[in-house]
């Protein structure tokens, strides 16, 4: 089945303790990114990357960092995490980078920092 | 500033009634818009695409219209279930480069039996 998965699903954790959220593709997609969802607010761009080892700032990247290493993963890592990290996150991808391409969306991670 | 606003925030219906969720947005370059449906706990799922020339487009009972002009879009859901329960996000992609998405914070739905 094409999809994009993510671990962990749900993830409480205390400020300043690193961690990874991963996320894998099975559709050899080359357009991968992170976005972040808040209540009353739009999803946001955190990375993105148009293909391996190829990675860019979206529009709130702070406090995170990315690395794609091969084409079908795109970890999400938080160094330091803080309280203001706490979010719902959606890894993506979609065939190609141009706006005519479907991105499909993983399940989520609901992170809470403490 | 590219936005997309879209209302109401929230709408709750009786199962088997239509709704209409409306969608404004300002990005520009225009490239296409989609709408999603993110279901609770999952990741959103897109329902249609409308690019410039485009006015209407169906999916199932799911109709969207565009105008370019006004920069206005609807997502009209006809004889509502159960399962359209979910969030409604209108999301515009601009010309800039690559696939750059905006996202409208969206419409909660609830279908009422």
């Amino acid at each position: 089945e094409a999809q994009v998965t993510q671990n962990p699903r749900y993830l409480i954790t205390v400020t300043g303790k690193k961690l990874t959220v991963t996320c894998s593709q099975n559709m050899n997609h080359e357009y991968m990114s992170w976005y972040r969802q808040d209540p009353g607010l739009g999803l946001r761009q955190i990375y993105y990357s148009m293909n391996v080892e190829v990675t860019d700032k979206g529009d709130v990247p702070e406090g995170y960092k990315v690395s794609r290493k091969e084409k079908r993963n795109f970890p999400l890592i938080l160094e330091s995490p803080s309280p203001n990290q706490t979010s719902l996150y959606f890894c993506a991808s979609s065939l190609g980078a141009g706006a005519g391409y479907e991105q499909y969306f993983g399940p989520g991670t609901r992170l809470t920092v403490t | 500033k590219n936005q997309v606003e879209q209302s109401p925030q929230s709408l709750i219906i009786l199962e088997g009634k239509n709704c209409t969720l409306q969608c404004n947005y300002t990005v520009s370059p225009f490239s296409n818009l989609r709408w999603y449906k993110q279901d609770t706990g999952r990741g959103p799922v897109s329902l249609t695409i409308m690019t410039f020339s485009e006015n209407t487009k169906s999916n199932g009972r799911y109709t969207a219209t565009l105008d370019a002009d006004t920069k206005q879009s609807s997502l009209h859901i006809t004889a509502s279930q159960l399962s359209d329960s979910a969030s409604y996000i209108c999301v515009v992609s601009y010309s800039g480069g690559y696939n750059k998405l905006i996202f409208g914070a969206g419409t909660r739905l609830a279908v009422h039996p």
